[in-house]
């Protein structure tokens, strides 16, 4: 397995404003990904963060409200830009291991005012 | 598009048995994941199933049907510690998650 962390923890945050999610694992790995979980709601997946090049978002999300990078093989960061309470959610990153298993980080808890 | 079902809901008591299914149709198909997860809380891997048939693990059991789209999480010997919602979701090369089921274990 992988070890997971997630800076911040939890953010409340004004509209308009930006924030800016960090992931780090505790190993290196090729696979990590950014989801979303909308109040009572099932997982969906933003984006692919690909190491040296630019991440593959999904249908629905864009670049300039999500960007993403990733330095190195062991950190991530997503931004929310531009928010609004729409985006309040639980922002999680996960890794893929062993070719199939997936881990993810304990969540960021955002709420936008 | 993807469309993966599973029930909203289902309750059970301690010690008993209780069968989530998860049915899907998906554009492509490499696997499928269950996944744990408490209020709150990230989720947690319980099982990957790749071929056809039952993946056995303690009280977890997973099965899968690759002709019918379908799969099946097995809780058995119920704790209250298993409330948690259980999340079916399809690997085909990204993941996407059914809506996930709460299991409440009564005593």
């Amino acid at each position: 397995s992988a070890v997971i962390s997630q800076k911040p923890s939890r953010d409340i945050c004004q509209r308009g404003t930006s924030l800016t999610i960090q992931c780090q694992v505790d190993s290196q790995v090729t696979m990590m990904f950014w989801y979303r979980q909308q109040p009572g709601q099932s997982l969906t997946l933003i984006a692919t963060a690909n190491q040296g090049s630019e991440a593959t978002y999904e249908s629905g999300f864009v670049i300039d409200k999500f960007p993403i990078s990733r330095p190195n093989l062991t950190f991530s960061t997503l931004t929310v830009s531009n928010m609004s309470p729409e985006d309040s959610s639980i922002y999680l990153c996960s890794v893929g291991v062993r070719g199939y298993e997936q881990y993810f980080g304990p969540g960021t808890r955002l709420t936008v005012t | 598009g993807q469309n993966i079902d599973q029930p909203t809901e289902m309750t059970a008591t301690e010690g008993a048995i209780v069968q989530i299914n998860c049915t899907y149709q998906t554009s492509g198909f490499n696997g499928l994941f269950w996944y744990q997860q408490h209020a709150g809380e990230a989720p947690t891997f319980l099982s990957y199933n790749v071929l056809d048939g039952l993946e056995e693990k303690g009280r977890f059991s997973s099965f899968l049907s690759r002709s019918k789209g379908y799969s099946y999480l097995l809780l058995k010997e119920l704790q209250m510690k298993d409330s948690a919602s259980y999340l079916c979701a399809v690997d085909d090369y990204k993941l996407s998650f059914g809506a996930g089921t709460t299991v409440t274990v009564r005593a």
